[in-house]
C-alpha cells in the first residue's frame, strides 16, 4: 500500500479561528481521500484528489493535492464546534485495492 | 436507501474463542471491505471481497477470514482470539468496478477479548 503520514495528531483550536492538516508520503501518491470520524462515530468520506495541484473546496474546508503528488493538506476557516473528530487521509495504489489510512488527526475546539 | 449495516453493535468474548461479524453492504454497491481499528490508530485494511472472493489482503494472519454472499452480504470471522484483536471492526462497501471509489463505511461492531 500507499504509506501516508499525518500531522499534527492533535489541534486544538479555539472557535473561529482556521487550521491546517497534513497528509505526506514518501513516495508518490495515485490519488488521496480523506475521511472525518466523529468521536464514537465510524468514517465518513468527505474528498478525493486524483490531479497534481488539485484543490476542492466545500463550504468552509479546502482540501489541496501537492504538485508532486506526495502530500495533501485539509484547511478549515472559521472553526466549529460540528468540526470536532479526526481526520484522516488514505491512498490506493493504481490497480489496487487495499485503502491504507493515516493515523489521523484529532481536533477538539474550545468554546 | 439503506446505508451500510453491521451486526452485532457490541461483541465480548474470551481468549481462544471464535467471533462471527456481519455486514450488508449500501444498497447498489458489490464490493465490501474490512478494517479493524484500534483505538486511537486509524483503520486497517483486512481484506476485500468482490464476485464472492477475497480479491485483496492485508497485513492479518489466517486466523482472520471472510466470506461474500451472492446478496453481497459479507461475514469476517477470527479464530483463536487474541487480547489484541480487541479493536473497532469496520466494514464499508463500494462499487467494485473502480478502484477509486468513496468507501461508505458502516457503524462498526466494538469487539472485546478478555
Amino acid at each position: 500500500g500507499q504509506q501516508v503520514m499525518q500531522i499534527p495528531q492533535y489541534q486544538h483550536v479555539q472557535e473561529g479561528e482556521d487550521f491546517t492538516t497534513y497528509c505526506n508520503s514518501s513516495t508518490t501518491l495515485s490519488n488521496i481521500q480523506w475521511y472525518k470520524q466523529r468521536p464514537g462515530g465510524h468514517p465518513v468520506f468527505l474528498i478525493q484528489l486524483v490531479k497534481s495541484g488539485e484543490v476542492k473546496k466545500q463550504k468552509r474546508l479546502t482540501f489541496q493535492f501537492g504538485e508532486a503528488k506526495k502530500n495533501s493538506s485539509l484547511h478549515i476557516t472559521a472553526t466549529q464546534t460540528t468540526d470536532v473528530g479526526t481526520y484522516f487521509c488514505a491512498s490506493r495504489p493504481t490497480n489496487d485495492y487495499k485503502l491504507s489510512f493515516g493515523a489521523g488527526t484529532t481536533v477538539t475546539v474550545r468554546a | 436507501d439503506a446505508g451500510v449495516t453491521q451486526s452485532p453493535t457490541h461483541l465480548i468474548k474470551t481468549r481462544g474463542q471464535q467471533v462471527t461479524l456481519r455486514c450488508s453492504p449500501k444498497s447498489g454497491h458489490d464490493t465490501v471491505s474490512w478494517y479493524q481499528q484500534a483505538l486511537g490508530q486509524g483503520p486497517q485494511f483486512i481484506f476485500q471481497y468482490y464476485e464472492e472472493e477475497e480479491r485483496q489482503r492485508g497485513n492479518f494472519p489466517d486466523r482472520f477470514s471472510g466470506h461474500q454472499f451472492p446478496n453481497y452480504s459479507s461475514e469476517l470471522n477470527v479464530n483463536a482470539l487474541l487480547l489484541g484483536d480487541s479493536a473497532l471492526y469496520l466494514c464499508a462497501s463500494s462499487l467494485g468496478k473502480s478502484s477509486y471509489n468513496e468507501q461508505f463505511f458502516g457503524p462498526g461492531t466494538r469487539l472485546t477479548v478478555l
